[in-house]
């Protein structure tokens, strides 16, 4: 069974960093790429990063470049994002999703780590 | 970017009846298109890939179709547990700039 684990998830401050972690398991992590997708209090979905299998090609969101940054440690089973420079709009619900091997639909999603940026 | 609209907002539906949900891209984004289901407090659900490609588990209720700019998820008689927030997303552009449209609610007429 595909379990996706987030956790890192806290109030900060503007302007604060915060690192998210997402453990999985129950698949081959090292074939896939996977992804970060948030979404504010009540609001939609809004896709903020993807990274390569093998974490060689990283992707972003305006709203988050060069700001965040995701890696991966395969030999963890384990994706990350590490948030810096927060603004109160990342405040949102942080899911680390799965894609497929061809397509970059998300068939396997965390439950979600709440993260507030606030003062 | 490309742009995703859903309509209606709300869509107010007895159970047993037919829901019918449209999503609309800003360009043609192919089959590309994923449709989810959201309950309060869940995370979202992969109902339909490809425009019209069940995900594994999913029940024969729910149908996906289009291609290019139109698409439409139907679910032929609602039951209660069907209740949710549907989003599509087009995974179609590259560089990725995956998006979402801002959802079809679906609740209890």
């Amino acid at each position: 069974e595909v379990q996706l684990v987030e956790s890192g998830g806290v109030v900060v401050q503007p302007g604060g960093s915060l690192r998210l972690s997402c453990a999985a398991s129950g698949f081959t992590f090292d074939d896939y790429t996977m992804h970060w997708v948030r979404q504010a209090p009540g609001k939609g979905l809004e896709w903020v990063s993807l990274i390569s299998w093998d974490g060689g090609s990283t992707y972003y969101a305006d709203s988050v470049k060069g700001r965040f940054t995701i890696s991966r440690d395969n030999s963890k089973n384990s994706l990350y994002l590490q948030m810096n420079s927060l603004r109160t709009e990342d405040t949102a619900l942080y899911y680390c999703a799965k894609s497929t091997l061809r397509f970059y639909y998300f068939d396997y999603w965390g439950q979600g780590t709440l993260v507030t940026v606030s003062s | 970017e490309i742009v995703m609209t859903q309509s209606p907002a709300t869509l107010s539906v007895s159970p047993g009846e037919r829901a019918t949900l449209s999503c609309r891209a800003s360009q043609s984004v192919s089959s590309n298109l994923a449709w989810y289901q959201q309950k309060p407090g869940q995370a979202p659900r992969l109902l339909i890939y490809g425009a019209s490609t069940r995900a594994t588990g999913i029940p024969a209720r729910f149908s996906g179709s289009g291609s290019g700019t139109e698409f439409t998820l139907t679910i032929s008689s609602l039951q209660s547990e069907d209740f949710a927030v549907y989003y599509c997303q087009q995974y179609n552009n590259w560089p990725p700039r995956f998006t979402f449209g801002p959802g079809t609610k679906v609740d209890i007429k």
